[in-house]
């Protein structure tokens, strides 16, 4: 079975550009999770969605930054326009509603010069 | 609202001695606690999960937790390390209500030889 995928990998941008991730669920998972990892601030929960619906936004950090799920295999994180303070490994994990058990993607790293 | 405590950074430990990590939590409610472990450039995968029932869980790779109510701990052990087991280990805490997963620090072990 595929696990959580995750695109790109890598991705250096300058400061003011738009950046897009994207995430694909294992199949069959009903909730989406977006983190970010920092060494200063360790894992920090974004967004979640349960059935494609999101269900808690306050971790986004400020309007920059939005996340959607227009259907139940695919989810973008899109940072419009980046700085320099993005910079981070973003990951997803998915779920099933009840498990609560996540699995997690392997990440994107993204430097914003 | 919930927190979790991990309360080593880091932990040196010498191939094939015990080992044991630490993580406090507080929360208003009842709770599901996991540990997940993160390998280099990795996402992190479960090792353990404390849903109900026994209080001592084991999981995978040897390691075993003892969830403590009373001290509000969930400490992860294992009784002989192996340098494979270096990597980083992340405690965390789930109201039984939601599905919001709150994350600890991490504990960086470190397997020397």
């Amino acid at each position: 079975d595929a696990g959580v995928i995750q695109s790109p990998r890598h991705e250096v941008t300058e400061m003011g550009q738009e950046v897009t991730l994207r995430c694909k669920p294992i199949s069959g998972h009903n909730s989406l999770f977006w983190y970010r990892q920092t060494m200063m601030r360790g894992l920090e929960l974004l967004i979640y969605f349960n059935n494609n619906v999101p269900i808690d936004d306050s971790g986004m950090p400020e309007d920059r930054f939005s996340a959607k799920m227009p259907n139940a295999s695919f989810s973008t994180l899109k940072i419009q326009p980046s700085e320099p303070r993005d910079s981070a490994v973003y990951f997803c994990a998915s779920s099933l509603l009840n498990s609560y058990e996540q699995y997690f993607g392997p990440g994107t790293r993204l430097t914003v010069t | 609202a919930q927190s979790v405590t991990q309360l080593d950074s880091q932990v040196p430990v010498f191939e094939e001695a015990p080992v044991e990590l630490r993580c406090n939590y507080s929360s208003s409610v009842s709770v599901y606690l996991f540990w997940y472990v993160q390998y280099p450039n990795q996402g992190l995968q479960l090792l353990l999960k404390y849903l109900s029932g026994s209080t001592l869980v084991k999981g995978i790779n040897g390691f075993e937790a003892e969830f403590n109510k009373s001290q509000t701990s969930f400490h992860l052990r294992k009784p002989s390390v192996h340098i494979s087991d270096t990597a980083e280990y992340f405690c965390a805490v789930m109201g039984t209500g939601g599905f919001k997963t709150i994350f600890g620090a991490g504990t960086r072990l470190f397997v020397k030889a």
